[in-house]
């Protein structure tokens, strides 16, 4: 089973400040995802990225830039956090179109 | 609206019961995944399909393609069954591997 991990498991901000969300995956897969889910809507792709170096637009990536610095590590950057963007992330990895796995989720607040 | 739309949003079940859960499709889904995020928040494949069924002890899940749907049964429900179920399609047309989810059904499961 596909070892993701994210760091931090919470954290708090203040409106401007900057955020970065790490996500590490240990079963050499392809595809890296950030997701954030909200009520109501429940889980929405922000990036997702196919090998180190690689990045891709989700469905909701205003105010989020994304980065694959290795096959393991990718990161999530909010460089001027807003209230807007207070929810729980998820990363994800799968192998192509396979399974996707999901590490343990970090829950922001933006204050 | 909705690309994928769960039913139904909630759902009450006694231990020993059993029960479907439903996704349509809006999109032309190629693939299917049904997640269960657990009372703890962590979300847990469960099935990736391609049209056809699998089975896995108590949980069996279905895709047609042609009819844009998928099902989720649960056989002889159980407490540890409780939290809430999303599926999840990646859609053909250049999706690259990403997946819209549906806004989940909220399954709890009493004694």
């Amino acid at each position: 089973e596909a070892a993701v991990t994210q760091s931090p498991r919470n954290k708090v901000t203040v409106t401007g400040g900057n955020v970065t969300l790490s996500c590490r995956q240990t079963n050499s897969h392809n595809y890296m995802y950030w997701y954030r889910q909200d009520t109501g809507h429940g889980l929405r792709l922000i990036h997702y990225s196919y090998g180190a170096g690689n990045l891709q637009i989700g469905d909701v990536p205003d105010g989020y830039k994304a980065t694959r610095t290795t096959q393991e590590d990718f990161f999530l950057l909010l460089e001027l956090a807003s209230p807007s963007q207070t929810s729980l992330y998820f990363c994800a990895s799968s192998v192509s179109s396979y399974e996707q796995y999901f590490g343990p989720g970090t829950r922001l607040t933006v204050l | 609206g909705d690309k994928v739309k769960q039913s139904p949003s909630a759902l009450s079940l006694q231990e020993g019961t059993n029960s479907a859960l439903r996704c349509n499709f809006s999109i032309a889904a190629t693939t299917v995944q049904w997640f269960l995020q657990n009372p703890r928040g962590s979300l847990i494949n469960l099935f990736y399909l391609v049209p056809g069924t699998k089975e896995n002890g108590r949980l069996k899940s279905a895709f047609d393609s042609k009819e844009s749907y998928s099902t989720l049964h649960i056989r002889d429900a159980q407490l540890e069954d409780s939290g809430t179920y999303f599926c999840a399609a990646e859609g053909s047309g250049g999706s690259n591997y990403k997946l819209t989810f549906g806004k989940g059904t909220l399954l709890t499961v009493t004694p």
